[in-house]
This record gives C-alpha cells, structure tokens and sequence, in this order.
C-alpha cells in the first residue's frame, strides 16, 4: 500500500509565481521527511527535508511545512523559476535509510 | 568529490534472462540502497546494505538480490527476468543510517533495464 501519497500529479505555474506540492503520509512512525528533484535522465536529487520535531523550515526559495496532526506536508517554491521545472517526490523515513516515496508531481514552471 | 556512479546505464535483457547492476558510493559512504522507478509505482525500496550486511529490505521476490563488498561498492541481481522488471533501478549512499539531516541519500543517475 501507498503509504505516501501526492494528488495532482503534474502542475503548471507561471514563472515567479508560488508552486505549491502537497504530500500526504499514513504512517505515523514516520518521523523524517524530504523532497527530492528529478530531472530527466539524472537521479533525485535532495532539496529540503524537515523532521517530525519541526512544522516549517526554509532553504532560499524553498519551504517545507509540516503538520503532523493532518499526517500533511507541503513544498513551497517562491519565485518559481524556469529551471525548476522537474518532477518532486515526497519521501518520508521512520529512523533509517528505507525512505518511502510518493510518486512524484511534475512542475512546469512556465517562463 | 565523485557522486554515486551506476553502471551500466542502459540495458536490453530478454525474459527469463538475468541481470547484475553496479554501484560505486560516494567516497567514505558505507551505506548504499537500491530503489526501482516504475511510471505506474514510482520509487519502491530494494534493499540497503551497511558494512556488507543487508539491514533492510522491500517487498520484492527472492528474484531481486544484492551484496555489497568490502570497498562499499555494491551490486544488485535479478534472476529469471519478467517484463515487468523493466524499470529504472536507482542506487543511493550515504554515511551512515538514519535520514536525518546529516545523513540525506545521494543517488546515482540510474540503470535504464528494459525487459523485451
């Protein structure tokens, strides 16, 4: 079962408009959360990760919310930006290194 | 400092054929895990091996096995091949356990397996 979910599996925004990525979880023994970035024909790369401790943190252009009580998580780009345009995964982890992924929204960030 | 490098990366097997991908970590990461992406299920976790030990594994058929040697480097192998093994099959390292902050998994860019 999928124990990580993202809805909407593609999204189109207007370059330095906000994208928003949602991401929900069932499992509550997750404790650690990430967002990875996929370009074509390359492997994820991280971006942001955020721990069950935390409800927000930031990177530059980058924020991740959590709330925990909702069993939510949330990926906020602002400005989006051209070279932003890649598929996002969810990933969440339980204490050790078997992450377990949603299965991505693509992001067309549109110039 | 070199990524994760994975060999080879594409791949032509024909069914019941069987396959052995390689996985070269990051320099001093004893940890190294193996993901398949399919469109339909997006990543599912293989395995993962630390210090030549398998620590966990996924919900995959005895036909997906793996080791890692004493360098770090690691190998995966399916056996009997089926078309639905066509994938993409991504390897990851990191330094130690646990994805926390200071231990987030690096990937390598994959092996493209196709299964005709």
């Amino acid at each position: 079962d999928q124990q990580v979910k993202q809805n909407s599996p593609s999204l189109s925004v207007q370059e330095g408009r906000i994208s928003i990525l949602n991401c929900d979880y069932t499992n509550s023994m997750f404790d650690y959360f990430l967002w990875y970035k996929k370009y074509p024909a390359e492997g994820p790369t991280f971006l942001i990760s955020i721990s069950s401790i935390k409800d927000k943190n930031e990177d530059g252009r980058f924020t991740v919310f959590l709330n925990k009580s909702a069993k939510h998580l949330s990926l906020h780009i602002v400005p989006s930006q051209p070279g932003d345009s890649a598929v996002y995964f969810c990933a969440a982890s339980d204490g050790n290194n078997r992450l377990a992924f949603g299965k991505g929204n693509q992001v067309v960030v549109i110039p | 400092k070199a990524g994760v490098t994975q060999t080879p990366r594409y791949l032509i097997k024909t069914r019941g054929q069987q396959v052995t991908l390689s996985c070269s970590p990051i320099s001093g990461h004893r940890s190294v895990s193996w993901y398949q992406q399919t469109p339909g299920q997006g990543l599912q976790f293989l395995f993962e091996y630390f210090s030549e030990t398998q620590r966990n594994k996924g919900n995959f058929p005895g036909r997906f096995s793996g080791r890692q040697f004493s360098n770090s480097r690691s190998e995966m192998n399916v056996s009997t091949l089926e078309l639905g093994d066509s994938a993409l099959y991504l390897c990851a390292s990191s330094q130690g356990q646990g994805a926390s902050g200071a231990n987030v998994l690096t990937f390598g860019a994959g092996s493209r397996l196709t299964v005709l």
